[in-house]
């Protein structure tokens, strides 16, 4: 597709389900980013990944957190045992290789409550 | 903490008036971008300025870097209601994280 794309747009769920987020990357972008933004904050890294080198998961708040990306494309991330405080939306974006002065480029998120 | 941290934190302007925001940064960088954000989505990016660079225009935007105090100022100029958003700096370190490190935002109201 033309940009990144993010799937669902919006995710209820009960705290303590499982949920997973997509992230589908512009076509030929090496690097992808997960961040998380509560309302009216900045945005909080969670994870990175850089074509086949392990990913930089420094910023997961919990195990209960986790990502993957398949193939060098597809990127889900999946939170367990869903709290009330992981509500927020998720951002994903991806880029050419990092530190190559590239911009990112970003999904429009997903926002997800749990209640 | 934020690596990159903006201020102010919101700023309320009248259309015609000039906006200035100023993003403080810790470590050595790359780079350091600006980002947009409506209504809590999307970010949209706005321009990048390099280590080895001290001032960007592009459009009404200008955008200077100071790496000896390591700061970063976006000046948009003759603001109008449609730049009415929150604004990010991020910065492209050479060390530690490799992944774009955000700011806090500027919230920006430009009433018209």
């Amino acid at each position: 597709g033309a940009g990144v794309s993010q799937s669902p747009s919006n995710k209820v769920t009960e705290k303590g389900k499982d949920v997973e987020l997509r992230c589908d990357p512009i076509s030929g972008h090496t690097a992808l980013y997960w961040y998380r933004q509560s309302l009216g904050q900045g945005l909080e890294f969670l994870i990175y990944f850089q074509g086949n080198s392990a990913p930089d998961k420094s910023g997961l708040p919990s195990d209960r957190f986790s990502a993957e990306r398949t193939g060098g494309s597809v990127s889900t991330l999946t939170i367990q045992r869903t709290q009330q405080e992981d509500s927020a939306v998720y951002l994903c974006a991806s880029s050419l290789e990092a530190r190559m002065n590239t911009e990112a480029f970003f999904g429009q998120g997903t926002r997800l409550t749990v209640v | 903490s934020q690596q990159g941290e903006e201020d102010p934190q919101a700023l309320s302007i009248q259309e015609g008036e000039n906006a200035t925001m100023n993003c403080s940064y810790k470590t050595s960088i790359n780079n350091l971008q600006w980002y947009r954000q409506n209504s809590g989505r999307g970010l949209v990016h706005l321009i990048l300025i390099r280590s080895n660079e001290r001032e960007k225009h592009s459009g009404r935007l200008r955008v200077t870097l100071d790496t000896s105090k390591k700061s970063s100022s976006l000046l948009i100029t003759a603001s109008r209601a449609a730049d009415t958003a929150s604004y990010f700096c991020a910065t492209d370190s050479f060390t530690g994280r490799r992944a774009l490190t955000f700011g806090s935002g500027t919230r920006l109201q430009v009433q018209p």
